[in-house]
């Protein structure tokens, strides 16, 4: 069953803004993950963050985890075209499984 | 390069014609997984693999078949699609917590 939930589903903006999508979840978790999926193509790994952890930075990502809440949040930020993308959560629920959200697509505007 | 290669890339196949779909990497990676994508609803687990001999469902394993015999392989068998099968497969590896993705196999069943 899915465990991640995105928001929004769609999101589109202009180049240099900043981008933010939320994930909510709904069981205690190990990790939570966000990766990357151009159109049509695999998935590519950007940021984990562990139960632990409330914020992380990867160059011009942001990550925060608030597990009181079941979410977290990606922070894209000055956005490139080349940000144009389907981005999902994935949590870790320390079973050898990911469970994966339907996504937020994001276009960025040049 | 490190990589997972899945082959075919793109199949189309009539209802009851057993098919296979093969995934590789060349990471020595212990962990490997297959998941199908379908519009809405995300990523979903047909089945994981923990080690050689070690194979596990995972949320839709109705339908489909894999084995570990060696490392490096994980083959994802459809023994008769049914056109509710038509979907885009991705096999991924995982050494720890973030999992690499295959280029993906679009399926097509009539």
């Amino acid at each position: 069953s899915q465990q991640g939930e995105e928001d929004p589903q769609a999101l589109s903006i202009q180049e240099g803004e900043n981008a933010t999508m939320n994930c909510s979840y709904k069981t205690s978790i190990n990790n939570l993950q966000w990766y990357r999926q151009n159109s049509g193509r695999g998935l590519v790994h950007l940021i984990l963050i562990r139960s632990n952890e409330r914020e992380k930075h990867s160059g011009r990502l942001r990550v925060t985890l608030d597990t009181s809440k079941k979410s977290s949040s990606l922070l894209i930020t000055a956005s490139r075209a080349a940000d144009t993308a389907s981005y999902f959560c994935a949590t870790d629920l320390n079973d050898y499984k990911l469970s994966f959200g339907a996504g937020t697509t994001v276009t960025v505007r040049a | 390069e490190a990589q997972v290669t899945q082959n075919p890339r793109y199949l189309i196949t009539v209802t009851g014609k057993k098919l296979t779909v093969t995934c590789s990497q060349n990471m020595n990676h212990e962990y490997m997984s297959w998941y199908r994508q379908d519009p809405g609803l995300g990523l979903r687990q047909i089945y994981y693999s923990m080690n050689v001999e070690v194979t596990d469902k995972g949320d839709v394993p109705e339908g489909y078949k894999v084995s570990r015999k060696e490392k490096r392989n994980f083959p994802l068998i459809l023994e008769s699609p049914s056109p509710n099968q038509t979907s885009l497969y991705f096999c991924a590896s995982s050494l720890g917590d973030e999992q690499y993705f295959g280029p993906g196999t679009r399926l097509t069943v009539t």
